[in-house]
Protein backbone atom coordinates (compact mmCIF):
# COMPACT_ATOMS: atom_id res chain seq x y z
CA UNK A 1 0.00 0.00 0.00
CA UNK A 2 0.84 3.84 0.18
CA UNK A 3 3.98 4.36 2.04
CA UNK A 4 6.14 7.71 3.32
CA UNK A 5 9.03 6.63 4.83
CA UNK A 6 10.82 9.84 7.14
CA UNK A 7 14.26 10.31 8.66
CA UNK A 8 15.50 10.77 10.78
CA UNK A 9 12.89 10.02 13.71
CA UNK A 10 15.09 13.05 15.69
CA UNK A 11 17.19 15.89 15.24
CA UNK A 12 19.46 17.95 17.65
CA UNK A 13 21.29 20.98 15.76
CA UNK A 14 22.35 24.08 17.37
CA UNK A 15 20.93 27.51 17.17
CA UNK A 16 21.80 28.91 13.75
CA UNK A 17 22.99 25.56 12.08
CA UNK A 18 20.97 24.25 9.74
CA UNK A 19 18.56 20.83 9.76
CA UNK A 20 17.54 18.91 7.03
CA UNK A 21 14.47 15.98 6.97
CA UNK A 22 14.20 13.67 4.56
CA UNK A 23 11.32 11.83 2.89
CA UNK A 24 10.67 8.82 0.23
CA UNK A 25 6.75 7.74 -0.92
CA UNK A 26 6.11 4.93 -2.55
CA UNK A 27 3.01 5.80 -5.58
CA UNK A 28 5.01 7.73 -8.47
CA UNK A 29 2.03 8.99 -9.20
CA UNK A 30 1.88 11.05 -6.13
CA UNK A 31 1.45 14.91 -6.72
CA UNK A 32 0.98 17.01 -3.89
CA UNK A 33 3.66 16.64 -0.55
CA UNK A 34 3.26 19.10 2.52
CA UNK A 35 4.98 19.60 5.41
CA UNK A 36 3.52 20.16 8.93
CA UNK A 37 5.05 21.33 12.05
CA UNK A 38 3.59 19.96 15.28
CA UNK A 39 4.04 21.32 18.77
CA UNK A 40 3.41 19.80 21.72
CA UNK A 41 -0.97 19.64 22.40
CA UNK A 42 -1.37 21.30 18.95
CA UNK A 43 -2.33 20.13 15.48
CA UNK A 44 -0.07 20.01 12.39
CA UNK A 45 -0.06 23.50 11.21
CA UNK A 46 1.53 23.65 7.62
CA UNK A 47 4.32 25.39 7.17
CA UNK A 48 5.41 24.37 3.43
CA UNK A 49 4.03 22.33 0.63
CA UNK A 50 5.60 21.81 -3.03
CA UNK A 51 3.70 20.05 -6.07
CA UNK A 52 4.74 17.72 -8.61
CA UNK A 53 5.28 20.75 -11.43
CA UNK A 54 8.14 22.22 -9.20
CA UNK A 55 11.73 20.61 -8.21
CA UNK A 56 12.47 23.21 -5.55
CA UNK A 57 10.03 26.21 -3.23
CA UNK A 58 11.31 28.70 -1.10
CA UNK A 59 9.86 30.44 1.45
CA UNK A 60 12.19 32.87 4.12
CA UNK A 61 14.38 30.26 6.28
CA UNK A 62 12.21 27.24 5.00
CA UNK A 63 12.92 25.32 1.58
CA UNK A 64 11.19 22.05 0.49
CA UNK A 65 12.95 20.39 -2.29
CA UNK A 66 11.18 17.32 -4.89
CA UNK A 67 12.78 14.24 -6.90
CA UNK A 68 10.03 12.54 -8.92
CA UNK A 69 12.44 10.11 -10.15
CA UNK A 70 13.61 8.95 -7.26
CA UNK A 71 10.73 9.95 -5.17
CA UNK A 72 11.88 11.62 -2.55
CA UNK A 73 11.46 15.25 -0.96
CA UNK A 74 13.42 16.79 1.65
CA UNK A 75 12.85 19.93 3.81
CA UNK A 76 15.86 22.23 4.88
CA UNK A 77 15.49 24.63 7.51
CA UNK A 78 18.38 27.15 7.61
CA UNK A 79 19.77 30.14 10.43
CA UNK A 80 17.84 27.45 12.86
CA UNK A 81 16.25 29.20 16.22
CA UNK A 82 14.76 27.68 19.30
CA UNK A 83 10.96 28.86 18.16
CA UNK A 84 11.73 25.50 15.96
CA UNK A 85 11.73 22.89 17.81
CA UNK A 86 8.95 20.56 16.98
CA UNK A 87 7.68 17.66 15.59
CA UNK A 88 7.77 17.87 11.76
CA UNK A 89 5.74 15.94 9.63
CA UNK A 90 5.85 14.81 5.93
CA UNK A 91 2.94 13.67 4.10
CA UNK A 92 1.89 13.15 0.28
CA UNK A 93 -1.20 12.11 -1.52
CA UNK A 94 -0.91 9.37 -3.55
CA UNK A 95 -2.55 8.20 -6.78
CA UNK A 96 -5.70 6.27 -6.13
CA UNK A 97 -8.67 7.34 -8.11
CA UNK A 98 -11.31 9.78 -5.75
CA UNK A 99 -8.58 9.59 -2.98
CA UNK A 100 -7.80 12.65 -1.40
CA UNK A 101 -6.11 11.68 2.01
CA UNK A 102 -2.88 12.53 3.25
CA UNK A 103 -0.26 9.95 4.22
CA UNK A 104 1.73 10.71 7.00
CA UNK A 105 5.60 10.10 7.30
CA UNK A 106 6.20 9.30 11.15
CA UNK A 107 7.72 12.26 12.23
CA UNK A 108 10.60 13.86 13.51
CA UNK A 109 11.75 15.19 16.54
CA UNK A 110 13.44 18.79 16.09
CA UNK A 111 15.48 20.23 19.10
CA UNK A 112 17.27 22.99 18.51
CA UNK A 113 19.48 24.07 21.06
CA UNK A 114 20.36 27.47 22.00
CA UNK B 1 -11.24 34.51 10.00
CA UNK B 2 -11.42 31.20 12.08
CA UNK B 3 -9.35 27.78 11.69
CA UNK B 4 -10.80 24.67 12.22
CA UNK B 5 -12.34 23.83 16.12
CA UNK B 6 -13.13 20.59 17.62
CA UNK B 7 -14.48 19.82 20.88
CA UNK B 8 -14.02 18.56 23.23
CA UNK B 9 -10.34 18.75 23.54
CA UNK B 10 -10.27 16.41 26.36
CA UNK B 11 -12.08 12.99 26.91
CA UNK B 12 -12.03 10.44 29.43
CA UNK B 13 -13.46 7.27 29.18
CA UNK B 14 -14.82 4.23 30.96
CA UNK B 15 -14.07 1.13 28.67
CA UNK B 16 -17.38 0.09 26.47
CA UNK B 17 -18.81 3.50 27.24
CA UNK B 18 -19.52 5.60 23.57
CA UNK B 19 -18.15 8.92 22.77
CA UNK B 20 -18.95 11.56 20.35
CA UNK B 21 -16.42 13.97 19.06
CA UNK B 22 -17.39 17.32 16.92
CA UNK B 23 -14.83 19.32 14.28
CA UNK B 24 -16.26 22.56 12.95
CA UNK B 25 -14.40 22.71 9.69
CA UNK B 26 -13.49 26.41 8.55
CA UNK B 27 -16.63 28.14 6.85
CA UNK B 28 -16.88 27.03 3.45
CA UNK B 29 -14.76 24.02 2.98
CA UNK B 30 -16.16 20.94 1.11
CA UNK B 31 -13.74 18.44 2.47
CA UNK B 32 -13.51 17.08 5.64
CA UNK B 33 -11.06 14.32 6.49
CA UNK B 34 -10.84 12.66 9.69
CA UNK B 35 -7.15 11.80 11.11
CA UNK B 36 -6.34 9.32 14.29
CA UNK B 37 -2.63 9.89 15.84
CA UNK B 38 -1.38 7.49 17.89
CA UNK B 39 1.35 8.40 20.63
CA UNK B 40 4.40 9.21 18.84
CA UNK B 41 3.33 8.46 15.15
CA UNK B 42 1.43 10.30 12.24
CA UNK B 43 -1.80 11.19 11.53
CA UNK B 44 -3.16 7.81 10.12
CA UNK B 45 -6.76 8.57 7.70
CA UNK B 46 -9.88 7.61 9.01
CA UNK B 47 -12.04 8.73 6.74
CA UNK B 48 -13.41 11.65 4.00
CA UNK B 49 -16.49 13.16 3.52
CA UNK B 50 -17.42 16.02 0.41
CA UNK B 51 -20.22 18.37 1.53
CA UNK B 52 -22.53 15.87 3.06
CA UNK B 53 -21.40 13.14 0.98
CA UNK B 54 -18.70 10.39 2.81
CA UNK B 55 -17.20 9.31 0.12
CA UNK B 56 -14.08 7.39 1.68
CA UNK B 57 -14.00 5.25 4.62
CA UNK B 58 -11.43 3.23 4.25
CA UNK B 59 -10.02 3.93 7.50
CA UNK B 60 -12.01 3.31 9.67
CA UNK B 61 -10.49 0.45 11.84
CA UNK B 62 -13.62 -1.20 13.07
CA UNK B 63 -17.82 -0.85 13.03
CA UNK B 64 -17.90 0.83 15.90
CA UNK B 65 -16.71 3.66 14.35
CA UNK B 66 -19.27 6.06 12.60
CA UNK B 67 -18.96 9.65 11.11
CA UNK B 68 -21.44 12.28 10.06
CA UNK B 69 -21.49 15.11 8.30
CA UNK B 70 -25.59 16.00 7.65
CA UNK B 71 -25.67 19.33 6.51
CA UNK B 72 -22.23 19.36 4.98
CA UNK B 73 -20.61 21.43 7.52
CA UNK B 74 -20.28 19.90 11.34
CA UNK B 75 -18.91 16.37 11.45
CA UNK B 76 -19.49 13.95 14.32
CA UNK B 77 -16.93 11.18 15.17
CA UNK B 78 -18.75 8.63 17.44
CA UNK B 79 -16.98 5.21 18.62
CA UNK B 80 -19.16 2.90 20.28
CA UNK B 81 -18.20 0.28 22.77
CA UNK B 82 -14.74 2.20 23.05
CA UNK B 83 -11.39 -0.07 23.72
CA UNK B 84 -8.21 0.78 25.28
CA UNK B 85 -6.78 0.85 21.65
CA UNK B 86 -9.39 3.29 20.55
CA UNK B 87 -6.71 5.68 22.74
CA UNK B 88 -5.09 8.64 20.44
CA UNK B 89 -5.82 12.34 19.37
CA UNK B 90 -8.46 12.64 16.70
CA UNK B 91 -7.69 15.09 14.07
CA UNK B 92 -10.62 16.74 11.74
CA UNK B 93 -9.10 18.76 9.00
CA UNK B 94 -10.84 20.52 6.12
CA UNK B 95 -10.11 22.04 2.89
CA UNK B 96 -11.64 24.63 0.20
CA UNK B 97 -12.02 22.05 -2.35
CA UNK B 98 -12.13 18.14 -3.32
CA UNK B 99 -8.73 18.64 -5.11
CA UNK B 100 -5.88 15.96 -4.14
CA UNK B 101 -3.34 18.95 -4.16
CA UNK B 102 -5.30 21.05 -2.06
CA UNK B 103 -4.56 21.97 1.40
CA UNK B 104 -5.24 20.76 4.43
CA UNK B 105 -5.66 22.94 8.04
CA UNK B 106 -5.76 20.71 10.95
CA UNK B 107 -8.16 21.73 14.36
CA UNK B 108 -6.32 20.97 17.75
CA UNK B 109 -7.49 17.54 18.16
CA UNK B 110 -9.61 15.83 20.72
CA UNK B 111 -7.01 13.91 22.99
CA UNK B 112 -9.34 10.45 24.20
CA UNK B 113 -8.05 8.15 26.89
CA UNK B 114 -9.87 5.00 27.28
CA UNK B 115 -9.92 3.64 30.52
Amino acid sequence: GENVEQHPSTLSVQEGDSAVIKCTYSDSASNYFPWYKQELGKGPQLIIDIRSNVGEKKDQRIAVTLNKTAKHFSLHITETQPEDSAVYFCAATFGRAGSYQLTFGKGTKLSVIP
Amino acid sequence: GAGVSQSPRYKVAKRGQDVALRCDPISGHVSLFWYQQALGQGPEFLTYFQNEAQLDKSGLPSDRFFAERPEGSVSTLKIQRTQQEDSAVYLCASSLYERRQETQYFGPGTRLLVL
